[in-house]
Order: structure tokens, then C-alpha cells, then sequence
């Protein structure tokens, strides 16, 4: 079975740069895609990233994702840091015909 | 606009069953995959079944296969979570969300269920 492996939070300063990662264990699929989504306390999740790289709808573009042939791993850079980013964030990709999450990164901004 | 409205949720006793409801509006129901999504209180999402347009196909997380069963009514715009033997452990906010090619674009705001004595 595929594992999602997120760090379990991450902080940074207001302005700054953090990169989010999400290593993707052995296992099959049918795609590797990865998406991202953003979740605040008490709402439902919002699509951040999707297909690795592409940003949703209304998302600026110091929101990147990025994905890593070698080491399988995508990552979720915010630059610019605000405290509106302060969040629970979660990776998601699939395991044949189901789909997987990654457990969530707390990202705090200081 | 696209509103996804879960009903159905609420206390259960271990053991029993209970049947979740998703509203669909907005958009062209019968032309999209839908998704649960449930989260534990405090925890992390967890995927845990999927439909695709028709109903053709139907998967389903390990931890919940056998147990419940995802179902949609075209003619109402309507997905359906079956849910029997509930334990402790299916304690979770149930999202209803839409699927657009791979990535959930929209999600309900959520029915909490409660597996308790």
C-alpha cells in the first residue's frame, strides 16, 4: 500500500519562505499525480495544488508545488509567508484505484 | 455555485448502522465522480470510497470495505454512504466532495457521526 509521508508541522516568519514535503512510499498507481489542500480550523478543505504543479483557482503565485522524479517526493512551497497561510496542509495521491492522503503538516506562522 | 450538503449524521451505538446523504447542486451531477472524505476530530483526512458517474465502479479504503457501501441517485442528484457495524473508531466528520479529473475540487461542509454507548 502506498504511504503519504508528511512532516508533522513546520514554521516560519511572516515574509519568509517554507517548503512542505510529502514522500511517497513504493506501491503502484495508476497516476502519481499529487495534490495539495489547504484546511483552517473548523472548514472544510480548499484545492491549493493539483497534478503536482498546477494552481488552483484564486491561488497566487507564490504558492508553488513541485514533484521529484528520484526521490518521489512533491513538495509545497509558500514564499512571501502570511498569516492567512497558517494552516493544516495535506498531500493526496493514489494507490491503484483508491486514493491516499498524507497525514497533514501544521504550517505556523510566527 | 456548487453546494455539496451532507445529512444523516449523528449519535450511534456501536453496532449499529446509519445511512449518510450528500445534496448535489450546481453542477452537472451525472457527469462526475464523487468522493467520502472523513476526518477523526483533531486528526488527519482520510479517503473512504469513491463513485464514478454512473455508479459503475466503486472502491473503498480497507479500513471501511465490507462494511459500507457508497451508492448515488442520478435522477436526484444524490450520493448515499451506507454505513453497518460502526465501531468507535468510524467517529469522523464525513466530507462529501466532487471529483474533476483526479483532484477533489469541491467539498461539503461536513456530517459528523459519533459511534458511542
Amino acid at each position: 500500500n502506498v504511504v503519504l509521508t508528511q512532516p508533522h508541522s513546520v514554521s516560519e516568519a511572516p515574509g519568509k519562505t517554507v517548503t512542505i514535503s510529502c514522500t511517497r512510499s513504493s506501491g503502484s498507481g495508476v497516476s502519481n499525480y499529487v495534490q495539495w489542500y489547504k484546511q483552517r480550523p473548523a472548514s472544510a478543505p480548499t484545492l491549493v495544488i493539483y497534478d503536482d504543479y498546477k494552481r488552483a483557482s484564486g491561488v497566487p503565485d507564490r504558492i508553488s508545488g513541485s514533484f521529484d522524479i528520484s526521490s518521489t517526493s512533491a513538495s509545497l512551497t509558500i514564499s512571501g509567508l502570511r498569516t492567512e497561510d497558517e494552516a493544516d496542509y495535506y498531500c493526496q495521491s493514489y494507490d491503484g484505484s483508491n486514493w491516499v492522503f498524507g497525514g497533514g503538516t501544521k504550517l505556523t506562522v510566527l | 455555485d456548487v453546494q455539496l450538503v451532507e445529512s444523516g449524521g449523528g449519535l450511534v451505538q456501536p453496532g449499529r448502522s446509519l445511512r449518510l446523504s450528500c445534496a448535489a447542486s450546481g453542477f452537472t451531477f451525472d457527469d462526475f465522480t464523487m468522493h467520502w472524505v472523513r476526518q477523526a476530530p483533531g486528526k488527519g483526512l482520510e479517503w473512504v470510497s469513491g463513485i464514478t458517474s454512473t455508479g459503475g465502479v466503486r472502491g473503498y479504503a480497507d479500513s471501511v470495505k465490507g462494511r459500507f457501501t457508497i451508492s448515488r441517485d442520478n435522477t436526484k442528484n444524490s450520493l448515499f454512504l451506507q454505513m453497518n457495524s460502526l465501531g468507535p473508531e468510524d467517529t469522523a466528520f464525513y466530507y462529501c466532495a466532487k471529483e474533476r479529473l483526479g483532484h477533489i475540487d469541491y467539498w461539503g461542509q461536513g456530517a459528523l457521526v459519533t459511534v458511542s454507548s
